[in-house]
């Protein structure tokens, strides 16, 4: 059971570059998210989909798009990278199930590192 | 606008003492709230979290404490271990519970 995976672990783009973040679970969860981490400012929620076929922007979504899929996999693509989108990006997924405790806490990734220069 | 804020960003505890992690949110239409644990360079893990409708959750080492009248949540590591230093991230989210939002983190260090 990998639970939650992402690739790549680190990746460098010159500014106006596209790349997709890859991320897969096992656990047969309903929600995936992606984050991203800065310095001093914690995790902030870029998309996330409540369930397979749907998504939905998160606090900071502008210069993003998400795929989900399958069940399985919830990808984040960026267009035309810049360097305000250097950062740590997360993936998680949580269960979800409505009326089954501890269904909301959510499972995250190792991590990508991305800079763009 | 913060949401959610932990107002310390370090704190150093010594070892088998206790270690007290205080998190304030704005937000009232907050009722579930959870804490993160995270070692650098990997992704955070769960830790603990509480509804609104308790004002206390233990998991062995761990106790969540809410205020809900402050708007106050903490966490209690208790005995504290080396172990435990870490970045800990406080977690809310509203009624429906997809969308959490975090606050900015407290970097603890156990001092042996």
């Amino acid at each position: 059971n990998a639970g939650v995976t992402q690739t790549p672990k680190f990746q460098v783009l010159k500014t106006g570059q596209s790349m997709t973040l890859q991320c897969a679970q096992d656990m047969n969860h309903n929600s995936m998210y992606w984050y991203r981490q800065d310095p001093g400012m914690g995790l902030r929620l870029i998309y996330y989909s409540a369930s397979e076929g749907t998504t939905d922007k998160g606090e900071v979504p502008n210069g993003y798009n998400v795929s989900r899929l399958n069940k399985r996999e919830f990808s984040l693509r960026l267009e035309s990278a810049a360097p305000s989108q250097t950062s740590v990006y997360f993936c998680a997924s949580s269960p979800t199930t409505s009326g089954e405790p501890n269904s909301y806490e959510q499972y995250f990734g190792p991590g990508t590192r991305l800079t763009v220069t | 606008d913060q949401q959610v804020k932990q107002n310390s960003p370090s704190l150093s505890v010594q070892e088998g003492r206790i270690s007290i992690l205080n998190c304030d949110y704005t937000n009232s239409m907050f009722d579930y709230f959870l804490w993160y644990k995270k070692y650098p360079a990997e992704g955070p893990t769960f830790l603990i979290s509480i509804s609104s409708i308790k004002d206390k959750n233990e998991d062995g080492r761990f106790t969540v404490f809410l205020n809900k009248s402050a708007k106050h949540l903490s966490l209690h590591i208790v005995p504290s271990q080396p172990g435990d230093s870490a970045v800990y991230f406080c977690a809310a989210s509203p009624r429906g519970r997809e969308k959490l939002t975090f606050g900015t983190g407290t970097r603890l260090t156990i001092i042996p």
